[in-house]
C-alpha cells in the first residue's frame, strides 16, 4: 500500500504567474482534500474532491481550483500568485468524504515561494 | 467569531511525565474532533477521532477527552518519551459546513531526556 505523494517538493515562482501541483491519493481513497499551511499556523482547508466532484469549499478565492481524475489523483493550481500565497501546500486522501469520520493521510507538502 | 485555540505555542517537559495539551474551541458544533502530530517539514500524521458522543478515547500512551458542554478536548501522552517531540493539531469537523476541517495553530511539545 502506497502513502500519499506530492510533486513538487518545493517550487518558486514570481508574483502573477500560475502553478500546478499534484497529488497521489492512497491506494484505494477517493476523497481529496487540499490544505495551505502558513509557517507557524495551522493548515488551512482549501476544497475536497470526492469522486472526481468538489465536495466543498473554504474560504479561498477562485483563482484556486482544483481537479480529481478517475485515478483519485488531484491537482491544485493557483492563477495570479501574489506573495501570500507563500506557503506549504498539503493534500490529504481518506476514505468516502470527510463526513464518514475517516481519518486523513496527509501527503509531505509542497512548499510553494512566491517571489 | 469562530475560534480554535491551543493552551500555549510550546510545551516543555521532562521525560517519563504526562503532557496535556488543551484545544478549545468557540462557536463550533463539532460532530467529532481530531489529533494530529506533525514534525518540521512533514505533512500532519492522524492520531486519534473522538465523536461527540464520545467522552474518552484511548491508544497506547494517548488518551483524548473531549466535553463539548465546556467546548475543550484535552490530549494526554503518558510516560513521554523525546520521540514525543513534535507539533500537535486539534481539528474540528464542519460537515454542515462544506466539509471544511478546521485545525488549530498547534502545540510545539519538547520532552527532555
Amino acid at each position: 500500500e502506497t502513502g500519499v505523494t506530492q510533486s513538487p517538493t518545493h517550487l518558486i515562482k514570481t508574483r502573477g504567474q500560475q502553478v500546478t501541483l499534484r497529488c497521489s491519493s492512497q491506494s484505494g481513497h477517493n476523497t481529496v482534500s487540499w490544505y495551505q499551511q502558513a509557517l507557524g499556523q495551522g493548515p488551512q482547508f482549501i476544497f475536497q474532491y470526492y469522486r472526481e466532484e468538489e465536495n466543498g469549499r473554504g474560504n479561498f478565492p477562485p483563482r484556486f481550483s482544483g481537479l480529481q481524475f478517475p485515478n483519485y489523483s488531484s491537482e491544485l493550481n493557483v492563477n495570479a500568485l501574489e506573495l501570500d500565497d507563500s506557503a506549504l501546500y498539503l493534500c490529504a486522501s481518506s476514505l468516502g468524504g470527510v463526513s464518514s469520520y475517516n481519518e486523513q493521510f496527509f501527503g509531505p507538502g509542497t512548499r510553494l515561494t512566491v517571489l | 467569531s469562530q475560534k480554535i485555540e491551543q493552551n500555549s505555542e510550546a510545551l516543555n517537559i521532562q521525560e517519563g511525565k504526562t503532557a496535556t495539551l488543551t484545544c478549545n474551541y468557540t462557536n463550533y458544533s463539532p460532530a467529532y474532533l481530531q489529533w494530529y502530530r506533525q514534525d518540521p517539514g512533514r505533512g500532519p500524521v492522524f492520531l486519534l477521532l473522538i465523536r461527540e458522543n464520545e467522552k474518552e478515547k484511548r491508544k497506547e500512551r494517548l488518551k483524548v477527552t473531549f466535553d463539548t458542554t465546556l467546548k475543550q478536548s484535552l490530549f494526554h501522552i503518558t510516560a513521554s518519551q523525546p520521540a514525543d517531540s513534535a507539533t500537535y493539531l486539534c481539528a474540528l469537523d464542519q460537515m454542515w459546513n462544506n466539509n471544511d476541517m478546521r485545525f488549530g495553530a498547534g502545540t510545539r511539545l519538547t520532552v527532555k531526556p
